[in-house]
């Protein structure tokens, strides 16, 4: 079984501040890994997601992921953030050979970007 | 092009009651996958359809059912409601049920029971 654990449950930064968001997974299998937005009374949009090559992923809004295979990570940064960055951000995970509709979440970090 | 749409957007149920949560694709998605995503949580699966047959189903009572049409739209029932059954209720779409087909979510369908 596969397992996501958000480090962080609210992360308060102020803008053009750099930002990390953390992600640790635990998978007996090999995994694809994700990493959605969720802006206020709306679904989920995808920010990137690692499938396989390079370790360093870039998604949108210039946000990058790094994945680090022996640490189990996969943690969401952005260089410079803006007051429109503040949403809620989940890590998800789903095993290589399954199906990518049945994602498992971690509970989600809700970024607070301040003027 | 329109997105993944879902209706209704808000509902409010008694407990014991039945309720029906539509989902429509985005044109030319094949697959269809439901969330409930509890406050405070995140999103759990539900189940997922392709093709109009069951492909996943999460840890989730015989009270929850779904299917999907030969239009690819789809309906998640619930029977019995419970209060724990509060919660937003996500459908995703994707062209298929593969590897690299990446999910495509609507805004939801906010369900409170009381």
């Amino acid at each position: 079984a596969q397992s996501v654990t958000q480090l962080d449950s609210q992360v308060p930064v102020f803008e053009e501040a750099p930002v990390e968001l953390r992600c640790n997974y635990s998978s007996s299998v090999s995994v694809y890994l994700f990493w959605y937005v969720q802006y206020p009374n709306q679904g989920l949009q995808l920010l990137l997601k690692y499938l396989s090559g390079s370790t360093l992923v870039k998604g949108i809004n210039g946000f990058e992921a790094e994945f680090n295979k022996s640490q189990t990570s996969f943690h969401l940064r952005k260089p410079s953030v803006h007051i429109s960055d503040t949403a809620e951000y989940f890590c998800a995970v789903n095993p290589i050979r399954g199906s990518q509709g049945n994602l498992i979440f971690g509970k989600g970090t809700k970024l607070s970007v301040k003027p | 092009d329109a997105g993944v749409t879902q209706s209704p957007t808000h509902l409010i149920k008694t407990r014991g009651q039945h309720v029906t949560l539509r989902c429509s694709p985005i044109s030319g998605h094949k697959s269809v996958s439901w969330y409930q995503q509890v406050l405070g949580q995140g999103p759990q699966f539900i189940f997922q359809y392709y093709e109009k047959e069951e492909r996943g189903r999460g840890n989730f009572p015989d009270r929850f059912s779904a299917r999907q049409f030969p239009n690819y739209s789809s309906e998640l029932n619930v029977n019995a409601l419970l209060l724990g059954d509060s919660a937003l209720y996500l459908c995703a779409s994707s062209l298929g049920a593969g590897d690299n087909s990446p999910l495509h979510f609507g805004n939801g369908t906010r369900l409170t029971v009381t």
